[in-house]
């Protein structure tokens, strides 16, 4: 099936202290995704990109639809204790009426007061 | 608010059992998805159903049926439990559409002793 290589693994960082994060595949999906999961929940889904190029805002995240279809970014500004949790991107293919994606491995954040 | 329901958060079960997992969405989707979640694995699919008493395979079916009798409910059942299907499980639903974002249940935690 299809990749999606997702980094770093983890982070550890201080509050307050910005993060980067990143999805790269090997093939063009025509949909970006980032989820957000809390310890002992679901996935929740942050931000959706669906043009290259496309920069997208929520708040102290922000996420790129990176141009050659193949990649895309999530930062999250001057970090807070409640960002604790693993990030997902997600990927989808055009006529997926199903909805399928493609998930990520998953970055683990941790901030540290 | 969209609501994703899944009949368990954890479950003990011993090899050779036959275990279902119940999932219950009241949004009237079309789309749900069985997803389990390893560290280091993300999110890996296993069937989804896109209509009463349709299923497709996702990326690991094997070890796992489902069943989808009504608009609902999607119930993932192991045949027979092995310790390697100790994980996580997600169910996921969204309306139909490849623009349609996934809510996700709270998980199932099943171990397999």
């Amino acid at each position: 099936g299809q990749q999606l290589n997702q980094s770093p693994q983890s982070m550890f960082i201080q509050e307050g202290e910005d993060v980067s994060m990143n999805c790269t595949s090997s093939s063009i999906f025509n949909t970006w995704l980032w989820y957000k999961q809390d310890p002992g929940e679901g996935p929740v889904l942050l931000i959706a990109l669906y043009k290259a190029g496309e920069l997208t805002s929520n708040g102290r995240l922000t996420a790129q639809f990176g141009i050659t279809r193949k990649d895309s970014f999530l930062n999250i500004s001057a970090s807070i204790p409640s960002d604790v949790g693993i990030y997902f991107c997600a990927g989808r293919y055009r006529n997926t009426n199903a909805g399928k994606s493609t998930f990520g491995d998953g970055t683990t954040l941790t901030v540290k007061p | 608010d969209v609501k994703v329901t899944q009949s368990s958060r954890y479950l003990v079960k011993r090899t050779g059992e036959k275990v279902f997992l119940e999932c219950v969405q009241d949004m009237d989707h079309e789309n749900m998805f069985w997803y389990r979640q390893d560290p280091g694995l993300g999110l890996r699919l296993i069937y989804f159903s896109y209509d009463v008493k349709m299923k497709e395979k996702g990326d690991i079916p094997e070890g796992y049926s489902v069943s989808r009798e009504k608009k609902e409910r999607f119930s993932l059942i192991l045949e027979s439990a092995s310790t390697n299907q100790t994980s996580m499980y997600l169910c996921a639903s969204s309306l139909v559409g490849s623009f349609n974002e996934q809510f996700f249940g709270p998980g199932t935690r099943l171990t397999v002793l």
